[in-house]
């Protein structure tokens, strides 16, 4: 599976957007880009995953650049709640196991 | 619907020791994966169930075993515990050829002293 590279931490206001970037400049065609977060004392959560397309859902949007070598989380409207550890992974869609790194902390503040 | 039901939530082994640790899938979901997360680390893979076999295994060493059950329940076991086994074990759940997410329980926090 490709590495990806992620800033450690961002610090984000109450009510704005939240965009978190993920480079993964070895990713293969095959490979998907998967989203979760780990809000503490709890177990990882899946948000979104995409291809190559833009993708969006009732927790956020996926943005794949056109070479697929970097992608943005964007959560639109961050609450305090979504301060969490987020995970970007690149894995075949049906791969068998999540890599993941370190992840960026996010700390939404208000 | 029940998610991703892991057990005990936390515990406490001596070094040497064995311990086992309990995860009920998803409803609906025949696979079952551990991780081990260390503190201030991102969880790694220690290996995955289908059909009651190993599928595929992590780098860890033979001292964490697992089994799958008919009704695809999950058990961990980690023989010879060391400090360094200290750690969030997460169990997640997924249904094979379902390219979404996996869902994960909350974890066992195990420490060993």
């Amino acid at each position: 599976d490709a590495k990806t590279t992620q800033p450690p931490s961002m610090d984000c206001a109450e009510g704005r957007a939240a965009n978190l970037p993920c480079n993964h400049s070895t990713i293969s065609g095959n490979e998907y880009v998967y989203w979760y977060r780990q809000i503490h004392s709890q177990g990882p959560q899946y948000i979104i995953h995409g291809l190559k397309n833009n993708e969006t859902n009732e927790m956020a949007s996926l943005i794949i650049t056109e070479d697929r070598k970097s992608s943005t989380l964007i959560l639109p409207h961050a609450t305090l709640r979504d301060t969490a550890v987020y995970y970007c992974i690149v894995r075949p869609q049906y791969g068998n196991k999540l890599v993941f790194g370190a992840g960026t902390i996010l700390r939404v503040k208000s | 619907d029940a998610g991703v039901t892991q057990s005990p939530t936390h515990l406490i082994k001596t070094r040497g020791q064995q311990v086992t640790l309990r995860c009920s899938p998803k409803s609906g979901h025949d696979t079952v994966s551990w991780y081990q997360q260390a503190l201030g680390q991102g969880p790694q893979f220690i290996f995955q169930y289908y059909e009651e076999e190993e599928r595929q295994r992590g780098n860890f060493p033979d001292r964490f075993s697992g089994h799958q059950f008919p009704n695809y329940s999950s058990e961990l076991n980690v023989n010879a515990l060391l400090l360094g086994d200290s750690a969030l074990y997460l169990c997640a759940s997924s249904l094979v050829g379902q390219g979404t997410g996996y869902t994960f329980g909350s974890g066992t926090r195990l420490t060993v002293v």
